[in-house]
């Protein structure tokens, strides 16, 4: 039980696009869902935390307009990295929590080039 | 504000040796739940082993124990019986009610000698 799938696992795009990353528990519904970022050999650094039918709350210096989240309902929640730029290539990866607990997708590589 | 402090940002241990990984943390909650989570090269997140504040004994799952020492805000991860499939990045993470996400350290990678 208590599985989280993200898709795509790896995505390559052009400069200026965008680019949809979803996140889905499986077996369970998460009451809030969360949004890291990690760079090589770092920890993971949280983003946005997201309820079903709410905002999301991003953490400070994340761009809310750059990285859109929606939070459609209780086992999906999906990232969106608008007009990317080779900056926002990293390792995004997504949790879904329940209670104080938080079980983690298995990640999503994107590459801008 | 919570941190979570991890000061040994590598470690490598012989393979059936036992080692001991550090964290310490900072918090005026009284009440919270300690982790430690595996990342694999694969860099899928897997929980090791939790432990509740208000818990005094220590948690144990299979070869992972922990020492949770309260007072002094410390949280190490012992590894017994090591084995090639325990090298990865292991991260300590803090979570209380004040804040509702998990706060990570940064991590220590552990190395598996045959």
């Amino acid at each position: 039980g208590a599985v989280v799938s993200q898709h795509p696992s790896w995505v390559i795009c052009k400069s200026g696009t965008s680019v949809k990353i979803e996140c889905r528990s499986l077996d369970f519904q998460a009451t809030t869902m969360f949004w890291y970022r990690q760079f090589p050999k770092q920890s993971l650094m949280l983003m946005a935390t997201s309820n079903e039918g709410s905002k999301a709350t991003y953490e400070q210096g994340v761009e809310k307009d750059k990285f859109l989240i929606n939070h459609a309902s209780l086992t999906l929640s999906t990232l969106t990295v608008t007009s990317a730029h080779p900056e926002d290539s990293s390792f995004y990866i997504c949790s879904a929590g329940v209670y104080n607990e938080q079980f983690f997708g298995p990640g999503t590589r994107l590459t801008v080039l | 504000a919570q941190t979570v402090t991890q000061s040994q940002p590598e470690m490598s241990v012989q393979e059936a040796e036992t080692v001991t990984l550090s964290c310490t943390y900072d918090t005026s909650e009284s009440d919270y739940y300690l982790f430690w989570y595996k990342q694999p090269p694969s860099r899928q997140m897997i929980l090791v082993i939790r432990q509740e504040a208000y818990k005094q004994q220590n948690a144990t799952e299979n070869r992972f124990s922990v020492n949770f020492q309260k007072a002094a805000k410390s949280f190490s991860l012992k590894i017994s019986d090591s084995q090639l499939g325990d090298a990865a990045m292991y991260f300590c993470a803090y979570y209380g009610g004040a804040t509702n996400k998990l706060i990570f350290g940064t991590g220590t990678l552990l190395a598996v000698q045959p």
